[in-house]
């Protein structure tokens, strides 16, 4: 069974830094997109960052771009989102999704969720 | 960047009916949109991808449409679970943006 299962998020001050990590079983993880989306309370969607099979191949939204950074460890099944100088706005739940295809087309399977608050 | 309008934000309707929401990309995408059906504090799930296609899973009292700039996720037979917030979201190129979403509720 195709599984994802966020990891990492909790209370952070502003300024400061948190590693999500997407962990991801019943799939050759290494021939799949992962993305990166969020949704603040009450809010919609918000696309944040894609991982492509190639490491070269990631992309960011203009609102974390330099600030966040999407990896990934085909050993460990992961993805990880590396968030650094956390701003208020950035307060989300943060979900990974795996692509059908080596790109994403809109995905097959999400995970959870994992909660980030940024707050003094 | 593609902006993606969503209409209408919210409907009422009833078990039984049919429901069309629709999709409006700010430029043509072709047929690189995904649609997403979110339930109240769950996580979003794949519905629907290059405009037209089921994902596996999917009843098929779903349906999507368009191409370009237009687009429409039909529901028919509108089931108790189908009450939830729809999203759209293209994939032409970076960034890819979602729509604002159509809350489905209970008349």
């Amino acid at each position: 069974e195709v599984q994802l299962l966020e990891s990492g998020g909790g209370l952070v001050q502003p300024g400061g830094s948190l590693r999500l990590s997407c962990a991801a079983s019943g799939f050759t993880f290494s021939s799949y997109a992962i993305i990166w989306v969020r949704q603040a309370p009450g809010k919609g969607l918000e696309w944040v960052s894609t991982m492509g099979v190639s490491f070269r191949n990631t992309y960011y939204a203009d609102s974390v771009k330099g600030r966040f950074t999407i990896s990934r460890d085909n050993s460990k099944n992961t993805v990880y989102l590396q968030m650094d100088s956390l701003r208020v706005d950035d307060t989300a739940t943060y979900y990974c999704a795996k692509g059908r295809v080596s790109g994403w087309d809109g995905g097959d399977r999400w995970g959870q969720g994992t909660l980030v608050t940024v707050s003094s | 960047d593609i902006q993606m309008t969503q209409s209408p934000s919210s409907l009422s309707a009833s078990i039984g009916d049919r429901l069309t929401i629709t999709c409006r990309a700010s430029q043509g995408i072709n047929t690189y949109l995904a649609w997403f059906q979110q339930r109240p504090g769950k996580a979003p799930r794949s519905l629907i991808y290059g405009a037209s296609y089921l994902q596996s899973g999917v009843p098929s009292r779903f349906s999507g449409s368009g191409s370009g700039t237009d687009f429409t996720l039909t529901i028919s037979n509108l089931q108790p679970e189908d009450f939830a917030t729809y999203y759209c979201q293209h994939y032409d190129s970076y960034p890819f943006t979602f729509g604002g979403g159509t809350k489905v509720e209970i008349k």
